[in-house]
């Protein structure tokens, strides 16, 4: 089974600086990937996913995120981010069937 | 226009007691999920339901079950709660569909063990 992991457990930005999110997958083959996001209070919810195709993903927000197959990564990035951009985000692969496997999440704390 | 409605919001129960989880979904989708996260943890899939199969994950303990009387609910019973079960509860719910899952979650239960 694959498997996801997010080497940065919390980051530290002020507003406009440029945000990048490592996430690295354990599996060679055929590969989805998501970045889910779970602001203050609220539920997680989907930011971007990656099946096939181009491997610059954009989603909501403003975030992208670049699959790159020879280095098993899908980093999020957004170049500038707001301080609502303050949230927890988390990588995630299909774990299973019906399943998704979540990385261990980091935190992102934008200052004013 | 809440899709998955997880109630309560904050459940407190005590160390042993029995205690359920409840979780229902407008979406009128196949599955339904239950997670487990801890603080700065990953979501922990505890077990899941197609339509009414039941599919339980190798190392979820015997402590909880769950049910699925409908498509619209499912329950997380938790039946003698220890201090280390203390975490938020996650609902989701999906479609099956072809190159991975998309999941809607609800907004959580947090359990409290006294």
């Amino acid at each position: 089974a694959q498997s996801v992991s997010q080497h940065n457990h919390h980051v530290i930005l002020s507003e406009a600086a440029s945000l990048e999110l490592g996430c690295n997958y354990s599996y060679g083959g055929t590969v989805n990937l998501f970045w889910y996001v779970q602001y203050p209070g609220q539920h997680l919810q989907l930011l971007l996913k990656y099946f096939s195709g181009d491997p610059l993903v954009k989603g909501i927000k403003g975030f992208e995120a670049e699959f790159i197959k020879s280095k098993f990564s899908f980093n999020l990035r957004k170049p500038s981010v707001q301080w609502s951009d303050t949230a927890e985000y988390f990588c995630a692969v299909p774990g299973g069937t019906r399943q998704l496997t979540f990385g261990s999440g980091t935190q992102l704390t934008v200052l004013p | 226009d809440a899709m998955v409605i997880q109630n309560p919001r904050y459940q407190v129960t005590q160390f042993g007691k029995p205690v359920t989880l409840s979780c229902s979904q407008t979406l009128n989708h196949n599955v339904m999920y239950w997670y487990q996260q801890k603080s700065s943890q990953a979501p922990k899939l505890l077990f899941h339901y197609y339509d009414k199969d039941f599919n339980n994950e190798a190392d979820t303990p015997d402590n909880f079950q769950s049910r699925r009387p409908n498509t619209s609910f499912c329950f997380l019973d938790i039946r003698s709660p220890g201090l280390g079960d203390a975490a938020m509860y996650l609902c989701a719910t999906s479609i099956p569909g072809a190159g991975g899952e998309k999941l809607f979650f609800g907004s959580g239960t947090q359990l409290s063990v006294l």
